[in-house]
């Protein structure tokens, strides 16, 4: 069956560290994926699209990259603050049908 | 501020009842979404909608329906309401319905509470 995973556990690090949250699929072969942040009791808020033909996407503290052999996708928040505390859920589309889907998320905490 | 509206922001009801969620999606946005997310869940794709017409159905109960209207806004029923229906109800819209292509916006939720 088509399944995305996250890391159901929490993570905890230090502020100022680097943050790696991982998103593993199975059963699809998607064109893109997301990553949004969700914040409790809110609606998911868009971070970053990465294209299967991109290893590595940028913006500002932010990297995701994107191995299509792995059927992986890693998430990395540097230079991590307290503020960067929430969930957050990697998203691709079910190739060609339009349904989207959302991994579990990874709960994020930044200790001060 | 996503720019995505929904109605009303909480709603209680009793098992057996029926209720309408309201969403209003961004200026310009074509596409609306509906998600249902329970904490034992996640987040669950129900349907979508692109300019009125439906695009693609997820996990959508068939006690569950929606439409899209001329102005674009839309609506979620829910009816023969049972107790697993509780949870908190997305709306998303994005510019066009090219899938992954877009981001989508989500708008704040309506939780609905079913005794």
């Amino acid at each position: 069956s088509q399944k995305i995973e996250q890391n159901s556990e929490a993570l905890n690090i230090q502020e100022g560290k680097t943050a790696t949250l991982t998103c593993n699929y199975t059963n699809y072969s998607p064109a893109y994926l997301q990553w949004y942040r969700q914040d409790p009791g809110r609606g998911p808020v868009f971070l970053l699209l990465i294209r299967e033909n991109e290893k590595e996407k940028r913006k500002e503290r932010l990297k995701v990259t994107f191995d299509t052999t792995l059927k992986q996708s890693l998430f990395h928040i540097t230079a991590s603050q307290p503020a960067d505390s929430a969930t957050y859920l990697c998203a691709l589309e079910s190739s060609g049908t339009y349904k989207y889907i959302f991994g579990t998320g990874t709960r994020l905490k930044v200790l001060a | 501020d996503s720019g995505v509206t929904q109605t009303p922001k909480h709603l209680i009801t009793a098992t057996g009842q029926r209720v309408t969620l309201r969403c209003s999606p961004r200026s310009g946005d074509l596409s609306v979404y509906w998600y249902q997310q329970s904490l034992d869940q996640g987040l669950q794709f129900l349907i979508q909608y692109y300019n009125g017409e439906e695009r693609a159905k997820g996990n959508i109960l068939e006690r569950f329906s929606a439409q899209q209207f001329p102005d674009l806004h839309s609506e979620l029923n829910l009816s023969s309401l049972e107790l697993g229906d509780s949870a908190l109800y997305f709306c998303a819209s994005s510019v066009v319905g090219l899938a992954g292509l877009n981001e989508q916006f989500f708008g704040p939720g309506t939780r609905l509470t079913v005794l």
